[in-house]
């Protein structure tokens, strides 16, 4: 079965620098959820979209943003990047009519140095 | 604010033992996911657990929803080292779909 793809897996970049992570969610789930791991954290929720359209904001920095296009995948923005920001970045996607059930990708490392 | 109290938050057993994390808060959760995750890859989600006491099994793991559905438990019967892992409970919260995360039980089986 086709799972969420992301892309870069592993991404290295200098401090102030731009990032952009891709998402493509499961064929037919209609939402995508970007999460930030860091190191022996629990997964912090930084933005969803539901058809395209922003649903609900976490803790995300105004220094990212991110989007949904027509063919819902979904790439999320990282500008004057800091050493902070090094972290496992997660895409999730959940069917519409769910209880919530995310189905994560396997993730971009993001390394700032 | 931590909606949702992960216990324990490191725990370290020999091969065969049995176990219990708890997942606890004092806020109504309309479902709630667990979900396993090893270093460096995506939480996976194991179960949702929907209505208040019920019970869910998965091979040698059972979950359970407590009656007023604020609480949950992940009990694993002998346990194997391929159990190691991050378990991350995760509850949701009205009809917003938005997860209310645990900070996780680190699990190590040693053999």
């Amino acid at each position: 079965a086709a799972g969420v793809i992301q892309s870069p897996r592993h991404l290295i970049k200098e401090k102030r620098e731009t990032a952009t992570l891709k998402c493509y969610p499961i064929p037919r789930h209609d939402t995508v959820y970007w999460y930030q791991q860091g190191p022996g954290q629990d997964p912090q929720f930084l933005i969803s979209f539901y058809e395209k359209m922003q649903s609900d904001k976490g803790s995300i920095p105004d220094r990212f943003s991110a989007q949904q296009f027509s063919d819902y995948h979904s790439e999320l923005n990282m500008s004057s990047l800091e050493l902070g920001d090094s972290a496992l970045y997660f895409c999730a996607s959940s069917p519409d009519g769910s209880t919530g059930e995310l189905f994560f990708g396997e993730g971009s490392r993001l390394t700032v140095l | 604010t931590q909606l949702l109290e992960q216990s324990p938050q490191f725990l370290s057993i020999q091969e065969g033992e049995n176990l219990t994390v708890y997942c606890n808060s004092s806020s109504v959760f309309s479902s709630l996911q667990w979900y396993r995750q090893e270093p460096g890859e995506g939480p996976v989600l194991l179960v949702t657990v929907v209505t208040g006491g019920e019970v869910k099994k998965l091979k040698r793991l059972t979950f359970q929803f407590g009656d007023a559905r604020k609480d949950s438990s992940l009990h694993i019967t002998a346990a194997q080292t391929g159990d190691t892992g991050l378990y991350l409970c995760a509850g949701v919260v009205g009809n917003n779909r938005k997860l209310i995360w645990g900070l996780g039980t680190s699990l190590a089986v040693n053999p």
